[in-house]
């Protein structure tokens, strides 16, 4: 098992560039989940899934739109990268019995010039 | 909004030594506690949750405890070894809300030989 992958890794934008981050999952969780990491601060939930079909707004929503896929995968759009947007972003998985338990991606490392 | 705190920010601490990590909240309508830790440039990883109507939960070399009167929750590792250096935080959640956490801003560990 691959548990959560994320890519790419690493990206480098222009302000007002859009793109969009991939996630996926092979654990066959139900919820997915998007956070921002900034420098010297805790994760802070952008956006997530409580099931297949299912989106919502988490804490910091402004700027960007995600999509549901299909089970396994869950992505995220920056449709015009702004500076504040530079940081490393998480996605994660839960399944509904362990729900506490969030399994994370490695992270991609964001910079918007 | 409801927020997660810690009250240190790095601590040191010598092989072999015990550690406690603290960690303040405010939600006092929170059903789990949950600690994370994150190694240098990966994703944060479960350690251990507790549910709001114990006051102790342990497991292997950790035990997390609960005060709700002071809303004070703790990480105690026994016997630290270079491999626990990383950054931990607490985080909350309740019930009902899709599984969403809200995350602490993390204690930098470090372990010295």
């Amino acid at each position: 098992n691959a548990g959560v992958t994320q890519t790419p890794k690493f990206q480098v934008l222009k302000t007002g560039q859009s793109m969009t981050l991939q996630c996926a999952q092979d654990m066959n969780h139900n919820s997915m989940y998007w956070y921002r990491q900034d420098p010297g601060m805790g994760l802070r939930l952008i956006y997530y899934s409580a099931s297949e079909g299912t989106t919502d707004k988490g804490e910091v929503p402004n700027g960007y739109n995600v999509s549901r896929l299909n089970k396994r995968e869950f992505s995220l759009r920056l449709e015009s990268a702004a500076p504040s947007q530079t940081s490393v972003y998480f996605c994660a998985s839960s399944d509904r019995v362990n729900y506490n338990e969030q399994f994370f991606g490695p992270g991609t490392r964001l910079t918007v010039l | 909004g409801e927020s997660v705190g810690l009250h240190l920010p790095t601590l040191s601490v010598q092989e072999g030594d015990n550690s406690i990590i603290n960690c303040a909240y405010s939600n006092s309508a929170s059903d789990y506690f949950i600690w994370y830790k994150q190694e240098s440039g990966k994703g944060p990883q479960f350690i251990i949750d507790i549910r709001s109507n114990m006051d102790k939960r342990q497991g292997q070399r950790v035990t997390v405890l609960l005060n709700k009167t002071v809303k004070h929750l703790s990480l105690q590792i026994a016997a630290t070894q270079p491999g626990d250096s990383a950054v931990y935080f607490c985080a909350e959640m309740e019930t009902g809300t899709a599984s969403k956490l809200t995350f602490g801003t993390g204690t930098r560990l470090q372990v010295t030989l």
